[in-house]
């Protein structure tokens, strides 16, 4: 079975530019998540999808950071513009059933200069 | 508010020694906890959990302890190998609905020294 894909594996801008990474769940996997997770800490949910609809994004700063799930299956996860602190690994997982369940992607390394 | 704790950073052992992993937790309302190993440049994969009415809860070489009075949770690896060697990341889980979300902790860097 093929595990959840993730583009890029890491990205480099400059502070203010945008940039979009891309994900690909497990078929069949109606849950999908954008997790970030910063150097030193552990992965904080930013959106949750059910389907091609929003189940959780209350930890997602929405002044920037936008995301869609295309008819409820890839993912992507745009920030614009971006700042320092949004330098991190960006992880996308996917599951059937819930969290408990879930497959991480290798994530995407994003680093802000 | 960081509802889930792992206050050591790092960890070192020997190989074939027992690994202790520690883990703290603040909400009594949570049902299920969760270990994760992140090797470098791979996401985390799930590796053990528990539910809240265990106290214990073994496969193969990974056990889970649970201690509810005290919010305490540990993973315990016996043996250690060298192959062991990741980050240790424990979560947190309120109830086993699709809409509910994991809660981390900031993660422990085991190294297993051959």
């Amino acid at each position: 079975e093929a595990g959840v894909a993730q583009s890029p594996r890491y990205k480099i801008i400059e502070k203010r530019q945008s940039v979009a990474f891309w994900c690909n769940p497990i078929s069949g996997h109606a849950t999908l998540y954008w997790y970030q997770q910063i150097l030193g800490q552990g992965p904080k949910l930013l959106i949750q999808f059910q389907n091609n609809g929003v189940v959780d994004d209350s930890q997602l700063p929405k002044d920037r950071f936008s995301a869609e799930r295309l008819k409820g299956v890839d993912s992507t996860l745009k920030i614009q513009p971006a700042k320092l602190e949004d330098s991190a690994v960006y992880l996308c997982a996917s599951s059937l059933d819930g969290p408990r369940g879930a497959f991480f992607g290798q994530g995407t390394r994003l680093t802000v200069v | 508010d960081q509802q889930v704790k792992q206050n050591s950073p790092s960890l070192s052992v020997q190989e074939g020694r027992i690994s202790i992993l520690n883990c703290d937790y603040t909400n009594s309302m949570f049902d299920y906890f969760l270990w994760y190993k992140k090797y470098p440049a791979e996401g985390p994969t799930f590796l053990i959990s528990i539910s809240s009415i265990k106290d214990k809860n073994e496969d193969g070489r990974f056990t889970v302890f649970l201690n509810k009075s005290a919010k305490h949770l540990s993973l315990h690896i016996v043996p250690s190998q060298p192959g062991d060697s990741a980050v240790y990341f424990c979560a947190a889980l309120k109830g086993g609905g699709a809409t509910n979300k994991l809660i981390f902790g900031t993660g422990t860097l085991l190294a297993v020294q051959p």
